[in-house]
């Protein structure tokens, strides 16, 4: 069975860091591309970023509204992804959830979330 | 970025009815060299994480019931539930990998009578 467990949520003032951690479990998690979305309350979700496996170099692609503020990795001896939040900002509240993709660039599995909140 | 619009909002059905919604991007998610559409649909129950219905716009997901049939192409898609069910009650959202940045539309909101 597949399970994501994201890790690493909290309270963080703007202009704060804040690293996410997803536990992989349930498949071989080097073999797959990795996201983060997140979702705020009411609202659709919003990709943030993607990795790719080992045998594609491990690139990455970023959704510009977090270019140069996250940077996504990965831990394959772990089965660990995460994603390091730098600058943060009030808009950046919002359940972050990690998701393993499919064949393709969809999302065939989601973790339960954690909850991100930037505030003073 | 490719915008992907939903229709309508939402939508309130009695148990057993059909249901379509719409999803509509704007530009074409249908890649001429594979003639796949690159256009996946979710459901989000209350308090839930998305789950993965269909892929390549109309491929079901292991497990997920037949009475969820996905169509279209091109920039024109639907999401069709063939006779609803009370455990349907739910946010249905489209998503796009033709391009990225991956892009979602704003979400179909399903209510039960």
């Amino acid at each position: 069975e597949v399970k994501l467990l994201e890790s690493g949520g909290g309270l963080v003032q703007p202009g704060g860091s804040l690293r996410l951690s997803c536990a992989a479990s349930g498949f071989t998690f080097a073999d797959f591309y990795m996201s983060w979305i997140r979702q705020s309350p009411g609202k659709a979700p919003e990709w943030l970023s993607f990795i790719r496996n080992k045998a594609n170099s491990y690139t990455t692609e970023y959704n510009p509204s977090v270019k140069g503020r996250f940077t996504i990795s990965r831990d394959d001896t772990q089965n660990v992804l995460y994603l390091q939040m730098n600058t943060l900002r009030a808009e950046d509240t919002a359940i972050y959830y990690c998701a393993k993709h499919g064949g393709g660039y969809w999302f065939a599995y989601w973790g339960q979330g954690t909850l991100v909140t930037v505030s003073s | 970025d490719i915008v992907m619009t939903q229709t309508p909002s939402s939508q309130a059905v009695s148990a057993g009815e059909k249901v379509t919604m719409s999803c509509k991007s704007s530009q074409s998610l249908l890649y001429s060299e594979n003639k796949k559409n690159y256009l996946a649909w979710y459901q989000q129950k209350p308090g839930q994480s998305p789950k993965l219905l269909i892929s390549w716009a109309s491929t079901r997901e292991s497990g997920v019931p037949d009475r969820f049939i996905g169509s279209g192409s091109g920039t024109d898609f639907t999401l069709t539930i063939s006779s609803v069910q009370a455990e349907d009650l739910a946010v249905y959202y489209c998503e796009q990998y033709y391009d990225t940045p991956l892009t979602f539309g704003s979400g179909t909101k399903l209510e039960i009578k």
